[in-house]
């Protein structure tokens, strides 16, 4: 079974400030992707990374997936509360149709 | 529709019963999934279709729970004798072939006194 592990699972920081959001596994992963949701809502996709060292950027968000492709991190830059929301990984592997979502982070940004 | 739509939003039953969740994917889209979701947790794999046919039903948590889907469109999610444990959001997506990028409805409630 992949898991996914994520990092922290609750973050509360103040408008302004920076975080970085931990996504990690054992396994491999094909290509692996960031979902935000609000409450009430299904998730949104906003970013698919797939080569080893890649790294996205979003305006205020850098994405990279690791070398290895076995983890990955969300780093925001001064975070605003529109950025508020459960912030979910998941990866692809080859053969798997289906994706694993990891255990999500939950950020709460303050004004 | 111009996105993946889920009824009821919200159900409410009692201990025993049966309940049909309905969902409604993107037309043109021929994979669908369904997830479900604990309080503020990430999201459990359920069961996927490709067309009408299910090739991967192993996240099925017990023979209580069954999928079907029809026409390659509307796919039902139904929990036989519900239980307390089965309360979650059951979340809804579908995808366009073997395009990565799953669009999610906003889900169903499901509580079970």
């Amino acid at each position: 079974t992949q898991l996914l592990e994520q990092s922290p699972q609750f973050l509360s920081i103040q408008e302004g400030e920076n975080l970085t959001v931990y996504c990690n596994s054992s396994s491999v992963f094909s290509s692996l992707q960031w979902y935000r949701q609000e409450p009430g809502e299904g998730p949104v996709l906003l970013v698919t990374v797939v080569t080893g060292g890649e790294v996205k950027k979003l305006k205020r968000l850098t994405f990279q997936f690791g070398d290895a492709r076995k983890d990955s991190s969300l780093h925001i830059t001064a975070a605003q509360p529109g950025d508020t929301g459960l912030y979910l990984c998941a990866g692809a592997s080859g053969s798997a149709r289906q994706l694993t979502f990891g255990s999500g982070t939950q950020l709460t940004v303050l004004p | 529709g111009a996105g993946v739509s889920q009824s009821p939003s919200n159900k409410v039953t009692e201990k025993g019963k049966d309940v049909e969740l309905r969902c409604d994917p993107i037309s043109g889209h021929t994979a669908l999934y369904w997830y479900r979701q604990s309080l503020g947790q990430g999201l459990e794999f359920l069961i996927y279709f490709q067309g009408n046919s299910a090739p991967d039903k192993s996240g099925l948590p017990s023979d209580r729970f069954s999928a079907e889907r029809t026409g390659g469109s509307v796919s039902t999610l139904t929990i036989q004798r519900t239980q307390q444990e089965d309360s979650a959001v059951y979340l809804c997506a579908s995808k366009r072939g073997a395009q990565e990028k799953l669009f999610f409805g906003s889900g169903t409630q499901l509580s079970v006194l």
